[in-house]
């Protein structure tokens, strides 16, 4: 089945920098790749995905790269607030509407203020 | 509000005990999830309907029963649980076709 890796596991930044989590996935089948943020107390919640027939994604403050080719994809957030502390997932499936997404195991991002 | 409610938020039960956890959308999604989270490790798929039809059983232990008896309700039946059974389950929910998972906040479950 699809492994899905994500780095680091702890990520602290000043406020206003920018933070870079990281995924890698074994399955070459896999077409999507969402990204989920969760706060203290409450479920993930999907900030932003990407499908494969798309490089870069952009959503004010986030974006998402993806390399097929290397098998990775990236969450990148710029100038961090406070209120982006919180763990985020990656995950990974072959279909936008498959059940069987393969989620990392978080990083606990943290912004300094 | 997410659309996707769960009860109780925390549960504490003896490892004797029976309870259910309850889970309920309001996005007419036609999909509905049990996941297990616990601390260090990703989440793990549980139980996944599929138009009120369970469609995946990822090996989970007999003491963890699912039920949905619509595409609006799903319920995690509990029975003679294990302290290692201890964590946040979350329910979610999606549309087949299209479009992510829509997370419950979770109940958190602790045996003791």
């Amino acid at each position: 089945g699809e492994n899905v890796e994500q780095h680091p596991s702890t990520l602290s930044v000043q406020e206003g920098d920018s933070a870079v989590i990281k995924c890698t996935y074994s399955d070459s089948a896999s077409n999507y790749f969402p990204w989920y943020k969760q706060e203290l107390g409450k479920g993930p919640q999907l900030i932003i995905d990407i499908r494969s027939n798309v490089g870069e994604k952009k959503d004010q403050r986030i974006a998402v790269t993806l390399n097929k080719t290397a098998k990775h994809f990236s969450l990148h957030i710029t100038e961090t607030q406070p209120e982006d502390s919180a763990v985020y997932f990656c995950a990974a499936s072959k279909e936008v509407s498959d059940y069987k997404l393969s989620f990392g195991a978080g990083t606990t991002v943290t912004v300094r203020a | 509000e997410t659309g996707v409610t769960q009860t109780p938020r925390h549960l504490v039960m003896g490892m004797t005990n029976k309870k259910s956890l309850k889970c309920e959308q309001h996005l007419g999604h036609n999909a509905m999830y049990w996941y297990k989270q616990s601390a260090k490790k990703p989440l793990e798929l549980m139980f996944v309907y599929s138009l009120e039809e369970r469609v995946e059983n990822n090996s989970v232990p007999s003491r963890f029963s699912p039920e949905c008896p619509n595409s609006s309700h799903l319920f995690l039946h509990l029975h003679t649980l294990q302290p290692e059974d201890s964590a946040l389950y979350l329910c979610a929910s999606s549309q087949a076709g299209g479009g992510g998972y829509t997370f419950g906040s979770g109940t958190r479950l602790t045996v003791v």
